[in-house]
């Protein structure tokens, strides 16, 4: 029940295009849900997050939107860049305790 | 300056060993955390340290102690190592009921 599922595994967009990654939970007592990215050779960093009161949050070209009733939240990626290129990460967290998502690789082609 | 710092970055042992691995944050955070990523890139987190006292030990072996001198510092220290250890180790820190949690560069841990 505490897992974190995340889909797709790897994804491969064209530069402008959209990238979208979703996630969904089985917990309701989760109260936060960070996305990470994560770059070869470093460690993840915050990229966005969302409390579950709130549908939807955007910072830049990124956009979390969530769905409180279906357990589920994506990422949106707007314009993706090739520096976009990363393993993205959602998240879940229960009292300070995160619970990761398997990650998903993204390729962003020029 | 570094937020989170790790020392070593690589670490190349024999089976059988013990080792330790170093973090420190200096952003002032009273919380922080060992996460293992295995070799699929899952991130799982392992322990918790809230001022020195241990608040989240996850079913990790108990060939595995980690030690908080400080809230400044966290460390682990892996004893008998085996095969199945290898993987990359990152140190986190936060503040205590603020989410957010700031990640080290990670140590990739090989055991041969």
């Amino acid at each position: 029940q505490q897992q974190v599922k995340q889909s797709p595994q790897s994804l491969i967009v064209q530069k402008g295009g959209i990238s979208i990654i979703n996630c969904a939970y089985e917990n309701t007592a989760f109260d936060y849900f960070p996305w990470y990215q994560q770059f070869p050779g470093k460690g993840p960093a915050l990229l966005i997050a969302i409390r579950p009161d709130v549908s939807e949050k955007k910072e830049g070209r990124f956009t979390i939107s969530f769905n409180k009733s279906a357990k589920q939240f994506s990422l949106h990626i707007m314009d993706s860049q090739p520096g976009d290129s990363a393993t993205y990460f959602c998240a879940a967290s229960i009292r300070g305790k995160l619970i990761f998502g398997q990650g998903t690789e993204l390729s962003v082609k020029p | 300056d570094t937020a989170v710092s790790q020392t070593p970055k690589y670490l190349v042992t024999q089976m059988g060993n013990d080792k330790s691995i170093k973090c420190e944050q200096n952003l002032g955070h009273d919380t922080m955390y060992w996460y293992k990523q295995d070799s699929k890139k899952f991130l799982k987190i392992m322990f918790s340290y809230n001022n020195k006292e241990l608040i989240i030990n996850e079913t990790v072996p108990n060939r595995f102690s980690p030690k908080s001198p400080d809230k400044a510092h966290l460390n682990l220290h892996i004893n008998s190592l085996e095969l199945g250890d290898s993987a990359v180790y990152f140190c986190a820190s936060s503040q205590l009921r603020v989410d957010t949690q700031y990640f080290g560069p990670g140590t990739r841990l090989t055991v041969l």
